[in-house]
């Protein structure tokens, strides 16, 4: 079956440590977006790729980074320079590839949600 | 820059009736997309149905459709027969079909839907 994986489901992390959150899709998809979802909120744009080795930030990158070595995979760093990273994240993926036009509509994962003790 | 609006936090409505859910948005661009995303209690986003802007007529998938009236910037959903795994979470959405630009797509805040028994 095609998809978006997300792991963990559930992760917990003290303050001052990096947490790296996991999304690989297996669609073919060459664009890669992550969310941040915070309670009674709609989603934000943390960082997106296009093709591989290439990504771009997006609405509140800071604390955060990414890379794309892969087609397939797109992991998220939480840093600790990320002062309230308690949220909900959402991995999604679209055919990108430059086909603005058409049928490039974002399909998403299950999400991992992270707590900071 | 573009806004997406909803202005309905919570609706609820009984089972087998039907409910509309109001979106409106704010854009200068003539060619783009809207889309209204579930998200039910599991947290997944599901796609429920997407509306080209240069299409005149109201896009349908099976239960869902909307009215898509783009002269005043307004996309509603309606769920007829209304069951209770509809129960969600519902987000509008945008997207810029701009060629010059990524396909960042743009949320709403969500509308918390209850279905009554």
């Amino acid at each position: 079956d095609g998809g978006i994986t997300q792991s963990p489901k559930y992760l917990f992390r003290k303050e001052g440590q990096n947490v790296t959150l996991s999304c690989e899709q297996n669609l073919n998809h060459d664009a890669m977006y992550w969310y941040r979802q915070d309670p009674g909120q709609g989603l934000r744009l943390i960082y997106y790729s296009q093709i591989v080795n290439d990504f771009q930030k997006g609405d509140i990158a800071e604390g955060y980074s990414v890379s794309r070595e892969k087609k397939e995979s797109f992991p998220l760093t939480v840093t600790s320079a990320q002062k309230n990273p308690t949220a909900f994240y959402l991995c999604a993926s679209s055919i990108g590839g430059g086909q603005l036009r058409g049928t490039d509509t974002q399909y998403f994962g299950p999400g991992t949600r992270l707590t900071v003790l | 820059a573009q806004t997406v609006t909803q202005s309905q936090p919570e609706m609820s409505v009984q089972e087998a009736e039907t409910v509309t859910l109001s979106c409106t948005y704010d854009t200068s661009e003539s060619d783009y997309y809207l889309f209204w995303y579930k998200q039910p209690p599991s947290r997944q986003m599901i796609l429920v149905i997407r509306q080209e802007a240069y299409k005149q007529q109201n896009a349908t998938e099976n239960r869902f459709s909307v009215n898509f009236q783009k002269a005043a910037k307004s996309f509603s959903l309606k769920i007829s027969d209304s069951q209770l795994g509809d129960a969600a979470m519902y987000f509008c959405a945008y997207r810029s079909d701009q060629r010059t630009s990524y396909d960042k797509v743009i949320f709403g805040p969500g509308t918390s839907l209850s279905v009554i028994p």
